[in-house]
């Protein structure tokens, strides 16, 4: 398995504010995954950060609205910018391990709140 | 397009009952199946892989199944506990990376 760690583990913020969420990894992997959960639903992916290009991101997300930085193996961040409730949702970040790097595992996640 | 189905939505049992939970999915053409554990506001624990080429995968008293063909996989839950309490996901990963993700069954296991 993977040990991820997320910060902050959650967050109260005022609209129209930028917050920065960290996801640390244990051992180097090649693909990092930036997740949300809104209220009540399931997970959807945002964006695939790989280390030394930009992200790729999913319909519906842009990179103006959730900047990502991939500065090492080891390490990404998600930027969830100019804040609305609708942003609401718990941020979560996964990596592929296990044999033949497979196996998906996620961080504790980031559970915001917006205002 | 993927689309992920799972049923019941929520169960409530008492505990020691043996449970299934179900998953569907549209498109057969999957590269692995993965059911997850989420407890309330909090991330999700890796249950169990299943590679296409499988059939079942089988970790203490969980059993996951997979049909490819029907599009279906079930997970068995054998002697249920409270602690077993939380929500199950289970989701679907195709050629790239992306997983697409159930819409959850969210078991609660009374004494």
């Amino acid at each position: 398995s993977a040990v991820i760690s997320q910060k902050p583990s959650r967050d109260i913020c005022q609209r129209g504010t930028s917050l920065t969420i960290q996801c640390q990894v244990d051992s180097q992997v090649t693909m990092m995954f930036w997740y949300r959960q809104q209220p009540g639903q399931s997970l959807t992916l945002i964006a695939t950060a790989n280390q030394g290009s930009e992200a790729t991101y999913e319909s519906g997300f842009v990179i103006d609205k959730f900047p990502i930085s991939r500065p090492n193996l080891t390490f990404s961040t998600l930027t969830v910018s100019n804040m609305s409730p609708e942003d609401s949702s718990i941020y979560l970040c996964s990596v592929l391990r296990g044999k033949g790097y497979n196996e998906q595992f996620f961080g504790p996640g980031t559970r915001l709140t917006v205002l | 397009k993927q689309e992920v189905t799972q049923i019941p939505a929520a169960l409530s049992v008492p505990e020691g009952e043996n449970l299934v939970l179900n998953c569907s999915f549209t498109d057969s053409a999957i590269y692995n199946l993965q059911w997850f554990r989420q407890d309330p506001g909090k991330g999700l624990t890796s249950l169990l892989l299943i590679q296409s080429s499988q059939r079942e995968q089988t970790s203490g008293r969980l059993n996951a199944s997979l049909d490819k063909s029907s599009g279906r996989s079930t997970l068995y839950i054998a002697a249920s506990q409270p602690g077993d309490s939380a929500t199950y996901l289970c989701a679907v990963k195709e050629n790239t990376d992306k997983l697409i993700f159930g819409t959850g069954t969210r078991l609660q296991v009374f004494p």
